[in-house]
């Protein structure tokens, strides 16, 4: 069964480093999304991109964070620098009709 | 920002009781979902409801739909040690892209 591909699982940093997270979505979905979910709460919409263009970014913390999806398949978020307030889980997913398919996710934890 | 919230929190039973957990919403909706998060992994899509219907089956999930009240509940019959997990309900206002709006989660021990 086809997932979505995220790496890395985990990652460890300090803070004012730059981090960078990858998304393979499942093949085919033109829809990719990038959530950041911190502990004990529910997934926040950080940007969406269909094909290669974005079409949502409105909370994505264009300071610090980048995302690019240049040939409308995989994306990378990147974060420069990272804060301590960064820690979390992100979250990629593609869309399929109606349904989301979630990856692993990637552990950030900031130091 | 979140959306809904959910209740309870955390809920605790023993397997072969029934779960139900609430989310309340605060805007009008297109559909609303419902997806579980084994613990530290990614959200898997259980079962979508539309703005005009009022329940829905899925093997042993139930889920209602309440749009006066900016409702839903799910319902897992017989619970196993293996739906141990967090329950999300997410909306999706039906406006452009797909974009869901996820609420903050009931966390489900079931215990054996």
């Amino acid at each position: 069964e086809a997932e979505v591909a995220q790496s890395p699982r985990y990652k460890i940093t300090e803070k004012s480093q730059a981090v960078a997270f990858w998304c393979d979505p499942i093949s085919g979905h033109a829809t990719l999304y990038w959530y950041r979910q911190i502990l004990g709460q529910g997934p926040e919409l950080l940007v969406q991109f269909q094909d290669e263009s974005v079409v949502d970014d409105s909370q994505l913390p264009k300071d610090r964070f980048s995302a690019e999806r240049l040939k409308g398949v995989d994306s990378t978020l990147k974060i420069q620098p990272a804060e301590l307030g960064d820690s979390a889980m992100y979250l990629c997913a593609s869309r399929a009709k109606n349904e989301q398919f979630f990856g692993p996710g990637t552990r950030l934890t900031v130091l | 920002s979140q959306q809904g919230e959910e209740d309870p929190q955390a809920l605790s039973i023993q397997e072969g009781e029934n779960a139900t957990m609430n989310c309340s919403y605060k805007t009008s909706i297109n559909n609303l979902q419902w997806y579980r998060q084994n613990s530290g992994r990614g959200l898997v899509h259980l079962i979508l409801i539309r703005s005009n219907e009022r329940e829905k089956h899925s093997g042993r999930l139930r889920v209602t739909l309440d749009t006066s009240k900016k409702s839903s509940s799910l319902l897992i019959t017989a619970s196993r040690a293996a739906d141990t997990a967090s329950y999300f309900c997410a909306t999706d206002a039906g406006t452009g892209f797909q974009k869901l709006v996820f609420g903050t989660g009931t966390r489900l021990l079931v215990s054996p």
